[in-house]
């Protein structure tokens, strides 16, 4: 069986502060990670993958996160937050024949 | 490249009806999958086709069903509407059931029941 946990229902961070957000898995198997973005009203974008290859991994406007198998993490980090990067964010788990399975989300507030 | 698209965007309905959401995959990706988000509930997996085939369901009860078409376009049918299923309905697609390829979702389709 497979799951995630956000461990942050909300953070929120001041423009230009770094961001972290964090999450752990749980997979049988060797998961996929995922994290995706989802801006007020609209569908869920892509913002980075982990598929056993490096295990940080860059992803788009500047977002990484890093794999860490002895920790069961792939927390997600910018190092300067823009008032842009407000969203709701999923990490998302994914492994064997089974559709993904998604984090109940942590919303990232950015103070200007 | 034309993303998932989704239709209708919005559908008001009342309960006991029945509606109708439909999903057109991104060209040459033979999976589609439907998630509800409804408030404060996150994500929910409804439906998993592939190749015209239903492969899995979530935990929703039989009034919530699909089909997939040969073109891969896919509808979600949800009969005997409740208030509770007023929500956002993501259509997502995928190349081939593989964990690292990537899912892309649509816009969503909001339903509202009242």
């Amino acid at each position: 069986a497979q799951s995630v946990t956000q461990l942050d229902s909300h953070v929120s961070v001041s423009e230009g502060t770094p961001v972290l957000l964090r999450c752990n898995y749980s997979s049988s198997y060797s998961p996929s990670l995922f994290w995706y973005v989802q801006h007020p009203n609209k569908g869920l974008q892509l913002l980075l993958k982990y598929t056993s290859a490096a295990t940080l991994v860059k992803g788009i406007n500047g977002f990484e996160a890093e794999f860490k198998k002895s920790e069961t993490s792939f927390h997600l980090t910018k190092p300067s937050a823009h008032m842009s990067d407000a969203a709701e964010y999923f990490c998302v788990v994914s492994s064997g024949n089974t559709p993904l399975v998604f984090g109940k989300g942590t919303r990232l507030s950015v103070i200007a | 490249e034309a993303g998932v698209t989704q239709s209708p965007t919005h559908l008001i309905k009342t309960r006991g009806q029945q509606a109708t959401l439909r999903c057109s995959p991104i060209s040459g990706h033979t999976s589609v999958y439907w998630y509800q988000q409804a408030l404060g509930l996150g994500l929910q997996f409804l439906l998993w086709y592939d190749e015209g085939e239903e492969r899995n369901r979530g935990n929703f009860p039989p009034r919530f069903s699909g089909r997939q078409f040969p073109n891969y376009s896919s509808e979600l049918n949800v009969n005997a509407l409740e208030l509770e299923d007023s929500a956002l309905y993501l259509c997502a697609s995928r190349v081939r059931q593989t964990s690292g390829n990537t899912i892309y979702f649509g816009e969503g389709s909001w339903l509202t029941v009242v």
